[in-house]
């Protein structure tokens, strides 16, 4: 069965440096999104993304959250400047439609030191 | 706006009793429902999905949902617990005019032998 798959599982970063997580949707899936996971904490919605441009946004996704797809495959998510609050554990998802079940990527653990 | 409350952080059943994970919704307009169950380190995989079309809602692994709208609720259930089914669920749900899941806190079953 297709499915999502993130790199780099783990990521290790000091504060202030910009980090890119990366994200291979399946395939023929058109919407793309991010989700984080703070420990101990809520899944929270980050962004979508549809048709070359974020659809919709949440409050925690500011100027330092960015999103890009570069080439047909990848989906990326930068955080330009980060910080201790984003540590955490990154999900990408993708759906087919706007409606349908989102399939997740196992994640990507950020640590911010 | 929507929400997802999980009664139970954490629920205990012993191998072949009863599985009941509760979830409540609030919406005001239909909506989306969701149930995702997260292994250890892995990402969120669906195990069903209300849509509408009918209540009672089978899912994969032997588990099924009911939605109640007079109860705004969507509790998880599964007639005999198997080990395997050790993990956090997740209740979601989405609605027509957003692309966002928005999640519970989750609920972490223990299966006893």
């Amino acid at each position: 069965e297709p499915e999502v798959t993130q790199t780099p599982s783990h990521q290790v970063t000091q504060m202030g440096q910009e980090v890119i997580l990366r994200c291979v949707p399946i395939s023929n899936h058109l919407y793309f999104y991010w989700y984080r996971q703070i420990l101990g904490q809520k899944v929270e919605f980050l962004v979508s993304f549809y048709n070359n441009e974020i659809s919709e946004k949440s409050e925690i996704f500011d100027d330092q959250f960015s999103v890009e797809r570069p080439d047909g495959s990848n989906f990326t998510l930068k955080i330009r400047s980060t910080k201790l609050e984003d540590s955490a554990m990154y999900f990408c998802a993708s759906s087919g439609s706007g409606n349908s079940p989102l399939h997740f990527g196992n994640g990507t653990r950020l640590t911010v030191t | 706006a929507q929400s997802v409350t999980q009664l139970g952080s954490h629920v205990s059943v012993s191998e072949g009793a009863l599985v009941l994970l509760r979830c409540n919704y609030s919406s005001s307009v239909p909506p989306y429902l969701f149930w995702y169950v997260q292994y250890p380190n892995q990402g969120l995989q669906l195990l069903l999905k209300y849509t509408s079309a009918a209540t009672l809602v089978k899912g994969i692994n032997g588990f099924e949902a009911e939605f109640k709208k007079s109860e705004t609720s969507f509790h998880l259930t599964k007639p005999s617990a198997h080990m395997s089914d050790a993990a956090e669920y997740f209740c979601a749900v989405k609605v027509d005019s957003s692309y966002k899941l928005i999640f519970g806190s989750g609920t972490r079953l223990l299966v006893r032998p």
